[in-house]
């Protein structure tokens, strides 16, 4: 089935660790995002890339770090410089970066002990 | 800027009732897009909608409708005879037309929990 895969759902990592999400999509989509959602809040944007070796910061870029080195996959790391990782981690595809609708995968719940 | 203002953070209704969730968006752009994801427990966002801006079409899809209204920067969603189903966080979001070289920057609400009571 064609969609988008985040994985693992839940992570659990200490204080002061790097750690990579993973999003990967088969629907031949150009354009990839990453977005964080704190609890009771809407979704704000960190980066996105509009095609493959490339990508923009979004709003809340600070202490996250990507790379699109293939169409399909475009991993988040959450780096130890991320003040207050604790979040809801959502990864979205579109067509293209003209064709504005964004479909989302299932979220990455990351807890910071 | 860009701004998404969904000023009802919690709703709670039986099931068979109607429920309007509402949607204020702001922008200078004469060319935009506007969305409704819904959000259920699992934390997916599932989209339900698009709207461009030179579309006030009212649109109905089974029990839901859009109402676009451009003249209040409005769009606001009913769900016709809620069901229990219907219990999720909604979000309205916002994209600017950013063509075709420039990425669809999504502006979203801070969602309304709809609860759906039997």
């Amino acid at each position: 089935d064609g969609g988008i895969t985040q994985s693992p759902k839940y992570l659990f990592r200490k204080e002061g660790q790097n750690v990579t999400l993973s999003c990967e999509q088969n629907l031949n989509h150009d354009a990839m995002y990453w977005y964080r959602q704190d609890p009771g809040q809407g979704l704000r944007l960190i980066y996105y890339s509009q095609i493959v070796n490339d990508f923009q910061k979004g709003d809340i870029a600070e202490g996250y770090s990507v790379s699109r080195e293939k169409k399909e996959s475009f991993p988040l790391t959450v780096t130890s410089a991320q003040k207050n990782p604790t979040a809801f981690y959502l990864c979205a595809s579109s067509i293209g970066a003209g064709t504005v609708t964004q479909y989302f995968g299932p979220g990455t719940r990351l807890t910071v002990l | 800027a860009q701004k998404v203002t969904q000023a009802q953070t919690e709703i709670s209704v039986v099931e068979k009732e109607d429920v309007t969730l509402d949607c204020v968006y702001e922008t200078r752009d004469t060319t935009y897009y506007l969305f409704w994801y819904k959000q259920p427990p699992s934390g997916e966002l599932v989209f339900l909608i698009r709207r461009n801006s030179f579309d006030e079409q009212n649109e109905i899809s089974g029990r839901y409708s859009w109402n676009f209204q451009k003249s209040t920067s409005s769009f606001n969603f009913t769900i016709t005879a809620s069901q229990v189903v219907d219990s999720a966080v909604y979000f309205c979001a916002l994209s600017e037309n950013g063509g075709e070289t420039s990425g669809s920057r999504l502006t979203f609400g801070e969602g309304t929990q709809l609860t759906v009571n039997p």
